[in-house]
């Protein structure tokens, strides 16, 4: 299985920050990379897909970059919705993988 | 837009089968380019993809779980299905089912989950 981890697993940060978080995965998968959202007691939802493309609806403060191994989430300017706990998923190999979490919280 | 909802017990004693379903709406299982998946979140942790089927019937399972688990779909009820057999404590989670595009292998919708809590 590919190993996903995730960093920092919590980030703390004030409204109107520039976010990054990274997603290191074992092996090169391309730009096989997803990147969700999940608020406490709701489902995921997807962000990012293919590394790079913003999902229809989802604002444009967020974006991704990176390819083969290491990948990162920017949140160019935080927004209270965005207080939450994001994953990184590769859909390069099954089984698909998911990074531990990063937690966005209030500083 | 396509909604999914999970049912199924609330709680399964240890050694049981864990049966859930997710029926589909606004959309059809029949359709594509689509898989239907099954993902599971024990509380306060991480995410953990189960497997997918295929409208065809065929699925792929994450070998984690070996062979407990077993899925299906009824194109007729426009429902999929998961049985996990022989389940232990460790099973105790929320069961998310969602819809995976088989184009660009993203779970693109998701159901609002149900908790499965294992005990005797």
């Amino acid at each position: 299985d590919i190993q996903m981890t995730q960093s920092p697993s919590s980030l703390p940060a004030s409204l109107g920050d520039r976010v990054t978080v990274t997603c290191r995965t074992s092996q090169s998968i391309s730009t096989y990379l997803n990147w969700y959202q999940q608020k406490p007691g709701k489902a995921p939802k997807l962000l990012i897909y293919d590394a790079t493309s913003l999902q229809s609806g989802v604002p444009s403060r967020f974006s991704g970059s990176g390819s083969g191994t290491d990948f990162t989430l920017t949140i160019s300017s935080l927004q209270p919705e965005d207080f939450a706990t994001y994953y990184c998923q590769q859909s390069f190999s099954t089984p698909w993988t998911f990074g531990q979490g990063t937690r966005v919280e209030i500083k | 837009q396509v909604q999914l909802q999970e049912s199924g017990p609330g709680l399964v004693r240890p050694s049981q089968t864990l049966s859930l379903t997710c029926t589909v709406s606004g959309g059809s299982v029949s359709s594509g380019p689509y898989y239907w998946s099954w993902i599971r979140q024990p509380a306060g942790k991480g995410l953990e993809w189960i497997g997918r089927v295929y409208t065809s019937g065929g699925s792929n399972n994450n070998p984690s779980l070996k062979s407990r688990v077993t899925m299906s779909v009824d194109t007729s009820r426009n429902q999929f299905s998961l049985n996990m057999s022989s389940v232990t404590a460790a099973d105790t989670a929320v069961y998310f089912c969602a819809r995976e595009s088989s184009e660009v292998y993203t779970i693109d919708h998701w159901g609002q989950g149900i908790l499965v809590s294992v005990s005797s």
